[in-house]
């Protein structure tokens, strides 16, 4: 079958850096998204990641291994702001996207 | 970016009613769009994968009867509950992908309709 393995929840403190990691075991590969989610609100993308590497964007980056079927997402310089879910999500063989449970990231100040 | 619409944001209603979602993309015209459900503290369930001027696929489990999905235009997708009962009550979201965006797969999510049956 397929599936992705986030992390529950994860505690972290204001103007540190925390790693979100999410291994996958799916069907196919077509890439990987992350996606944020606060509470009552619809997810938002953050990244896609298809070739292996290290995409950065601002106080966000996200890390792709294809071999390992391992991704993570760096978020550098927390804000408060920045607790919410971290959704994993891949892209299977038929293009459709299976979901992780997310990670319950919280800020502590 | 691509923007996508959900109305209501939030309703109640009476168990045994029906309650009709629609979900519009505003800026891009979306050949498919999905339907999710959320209950508290819990990632997304996809319900259903709608393509413009066909039936709807729906997942394992999700009775089609119950939630009804039409895609009539390129730009409205709907999903009306029907009979609902207090089990019903969750966070419905759909959404869509562009495929003149910047990237070919990516969905973009409305924000999303709370959904309270009493």
């Amino acid at each position: 079958g397929q599936n992705i393995d986030q992390p529950t929840e994860m505690t972290a403190t204001e103007g540190a850096i925390v790693q979100i990691n999410c291994t996958y075991q799916t069907s196919g590969f077509n890439g990987l998204f992350w996606y944020q989610q606060h509470a009552g609100e619809a997810p938002t993308f953050l990244s896609y990641n298809v070739l292996d590497g290290l995409e950065e964007k601002g106080r966000f980056s996200s890390f792709l291994s294809r071999s390992k079927g391992y991704s993570y997402l760096l978020l550098k310089e927390l804000q408060m702001k920045d607790s919410a879910s971290y959704l994993c999500a891949v892209l299977d063989s038929n293009y459709q996207l299976i979901w992780g449970a997310g990670t319950k990231l919280i800020i502590k100040p | 970016g691509a923007v996508v619409s959900q109305h209501p944001s939030w309703v109640i209603c009476k168990s045994g009613t029906s309650v009709k979602i629609e979900c519009r993309s505003l800026d891009f015209q979306a050949t498919t769009m999905f339907w999710y459900r959320q209950f508290p503290k819990q990632s997304l369930m996809l319900m259903a994968t709608s393509n413009e001027g066909s039936k709807a696929t729906y997942e394992q489990g999700v009775e089609k009867d119950k939630f009804l999905i039409n895609h009539a235009s390129l730009t409205l997708s709907t999903l009306t509950v029907t009979s609902a009962h207090p089990e019903d009550s969750s966070f419905y979201i759909c959404s869509a992908r562009d495929p003149g965006g910047r990237g070919l797969y990516e969905q973009y999510f409305g924000p999303g309709t709370r959904l309270t049956v009493t």
